[in-house]
């Protein structure tokens, strides 16, 4: 089945700095890669997805680049602020029906 | 509001009851999931449900029974409850076209 793995484990970033996830997956045949952000004690929530056939999609502040070939993806966060503490997910799937999931990335916004 | 909604949010329970958590979505998806997040946050998924049919099922023990009565409803019923179990159990949803799932709260279940 498909493998995600997802680095750093923690991330500590200074209020207005760049914070970047880097995840890899194994199955090549993988078409949909979407983010998800988890605050304590809530619902994972899809914060931008990206499809094999783009290589770059932005949304305000947030960003996910998409490399097929080395079968990697990322998500930049640019000016970070307090609110985006968090953990973040990112995950992969063939089709739309099972997303695989890395292992979370706790990002901390210091001010 | 248009949502995934699940109860109940807390559920503490002994080892060997059993217990059901409930889902619901009006988002008019044509997918539901079921997902376990463990202690360490890692996300897994349990169960998917294509217009009430089963399409995966991820070795998960025979203990654990999702049922669909809708395509709006999908349900999960937990035999014989181990120590393993606790964990936070997420329903999901999805529409067959774009792949966007959308989580529930998450039902807490804690077993003593």
């Amino acid at each position: 089945g498909e493998n995600v793995e997802q680095h750093p484990s923690t991330l500590s970033v200074q209020e207005g700095d760049s914070a970047v996830i880097k995840c890899t997956y194994s199955d090549s045949a993988s078409n949909y890669f979407p983010w998800y952000k988890q605050e304590l004690g809530k619902r994972p929530q899809l914060i931008i997805d990206i499809r094999s056939n783009v290589g770059e999609k932005k949304d305000q502040r947030i960003a996910v680049t998409l490399n097929k070939t080395a079968k990697h993806f990322s998500l930049h966060i640019t000016e970070t602020q307090p609110e985006d503490s968090a953990v973040y997910f990112c995950a992969a799937s063939i089709g739309d029906y099972k997303l695989s999931f890395g292992a979370g990335t706790t990002v901390t916004v210091r001010a | 509001d248009t949502a995934v909604s699940q109860t109940p949010k807390y559920l503490v329970t002994q080892m060997g009851n059993d217990k059901s958590i409930k889902c619901e979505q009006n988002l008019g998806h044509d997918t539901m999931y079921w997902y376990k997040q463990d202690s360490k946050k890692f996300l897994k998924i349990m169960f998917s449900y294509n217009n009430k049919e089963l399409i995966i099922n991820e070795t998960v023990p025979n203990r654990f029974s999702p049922k669909s009565p809708d395509k709006a409803h999908l349900n999960l019923h937990i035999n014989s409850l181990e120590l393993g179990d606790s964990a936070v159990y997420f329903c999901a949803s999805s529409p067959t076209t774009s792949g966007a799932t959308l989580f529930g709260p998450g039902t807490r279940l804690t077993v003593l």
